[in-house]
């Protein structure tokens, strides 16, 4: 069973615009990582924010992490065509199972139009 | 570093048929995992190597599946009498041990089309 839950499941925005995809995930953490896959591709990872911190930037990406809800955001700025893929979070839970093995979420398909 | 490689990238079979995916992690990641991932889901855990040791395997994981990582390094993941169910992308990732090195190194996957 997938751990974390996107939403929206898709998001449709010019170019320019600010998107923001939310997760919400269910068991405690350690970590959580946001991960971007273009169409039939593998994952890239994009960003990991510790369960002890609340927000983390790079780049053009700003991601928030609130333990109390158990939800985490992620906001790309100032997007671009090439920004079109599908998002995924990932929890880690850190308590020894699995090696640390990650739960992703069913990802939000981002469509960024010119 | 050249980063994780899948072969092959795409394999088409009959349903019956045995088939074999091939994983090289980054050099010197001891860790290694396999997930799978079906059309609008995100990937699924499947199993974990730490160096050649298999430690952990997913409920996914049927009798039919088997990995090995024999050397520590490269792994297989072999599908026995494929099922049109088993259509899906397989992954690799990589990572290194210790702590502050969470970060999966993704592959670019192995789809498997089942007829």
């Amino acid at each position: 069973s997938q751990q974390g839950e996107e939403d929206p499941q898709a998001l449709s925005i010019q170019e320019g615009e600010n998107a923001t995809m939310n997760c919400s995930y269910k068991t405690s953490i350690n970590n959580l990582q946001w991960y971007r896959q273009n169409s039939g591709r593998g994952l890239v990872h994009l960003i990991l924010i510790r369960s002890n911190e609340r927000e983390k930037h790079s780049g053009r990406l700003r991601v928030t992490l609130d333990t109390s809800k158990k939800s985490s955001s992620l906001l790309i700025t100032a997007s671009r065509a090439a920004d079109t893929a599908s998002y995924f979070c990932a929890t880690d839970p850190g308590n020894g199972w699995s090696g640390y093995a990650l739960n992703f979420g069913k990802g939000t398909s981002l469509l960024v139009t010119p | 570093d050249t980063g994780v490689s899948q072969d092959p990238r795409h394999k088409i079979t009959k349903r019956g048929q045995n088939v074999t995916f091939r994983c090289d992690p980054i050099s010197e990641h001891n860790r290694l995992y396999w997930y799978r991932q079906t059309l609008g889901q995100g990937p699924e855990f499947l199993t974990y190597f730490q160096n050649e040791a298999q430690l952990e395997k997913s409920r996914l994981l049927s009798d039919r599946f088997s990995a090995e990582r024999p050397k520590g390094s490269f792994s297989t993941l072999e599908i026995q009498r494929t099922e049109q169910g088993d259509s899906a992308m397989y992954l690799c990732a990589s990572r290194p041990d210790g702590q502050n090195q969470e970060t999966q190194y993704f592959g670019p996957g192995t789809r498997l089309l089942v007829l």
